[in-house]
């Protein structure tokens, strides 16, 4: 079974600087997809951004992006130039792909990331 | 377009009721999957329907129950409720599950079990 894991129950940055949350997950899969997703105080989960684990180039979105090493099984995710609306809690989920083709996700334990001004 | 819709926001319930929860997806959209988040346990996979089938189940008990409509709407079920229920339930559409499809979450409903 696939697992998802996030050491870092939470983070703090200043605001306009840099953070990496860190995400580490186990499968036996070769073809799956990895996801950062936000989560306000609000609740509504926001896609953040997607990896999909055939694509050696990492996955950029504006302000963030993510450093994917598929061999060390390490997703972790850059926040540059950070804002007040960043504060929220961030999930790293995983999705298989191929024979396992389902819309289910595993989640990490998410990390809370507060900015402060 | 309208976001994945989940009804209702909040509901407090006494324990050994039953409750229905109620997912509309984004139009056009097959696929809806159902999460259970609480503090203890984070985010947990309940169940995932795609075209009124259950396509993928998670480690939860028989009193969870779910299904799809026609019209892609799910809804989930609990019945026998018990403290331990008390969480956030999320639902996530996606078109058509797989292949790079993107999941879209609801807000949630906010179970509290008394």
């Amino acid at each position: 079974a696939q697992t998802v894991t996030q050491s870092q129950p939470e983070m703090s940055v200043q605001e306009a600087e840099t953070v990496t949350l860190s995400c580490t997950y186990d499968t036996s899969e070769s073809d799956y997809y990895l996801f950062w997703y936000k989560q306000p105080p609000s609740r509504q989960m926001i896609l953040v951004i997607r990896q999909e684990a055939y694509k050696q180039q990492n996955a950029t979105e504006n302000r963030f992006s993510v450093n994917f090493q598929k061999a060390a099984k390490s997703f972790s995710l850059k926040i540059s130039d950070s804002q007040l609306g960043d504060a929220a809690m961030y999930f790293c989920a995983y999705r298989s792909h191929g024979s396992g083709n389902t819309g289910k996700l595993i989640f990490g334990q998410g990390t809370t990331l507060q900015v402060k001004p | 377009k309208a976001g994945v819709t989940q009804t209702p926001r909040y509901l407090i319930k006494t324990r050994g009721q039953q409750v229905t929860l109620s997912c509309s997806p984004i139009s056009g959209h097959r696929s809806v999957s159902w999460y259970q988040q609480t503090p203890g346990q984070g985010l947990q996979f309940l169940f995932e329907y795609f075209s009124e089938t259950q396509r993928n189940k998670g480690n939860f008990p028989g009193r969870f129950s779910g299904r799809q409509f026609s019209n892609s709407r799910s809804e989930m079920n609990v019945s026998t409720l018990e403290l331990g229920d008390s969480a956030l339930y999320l639902c996530a559409s996606s078109r058509n599950g797989g292949t790079n499809a993107e999941a879209f979450f609801g807000q949630g409903t906010r179970l509290t079990v008394v």
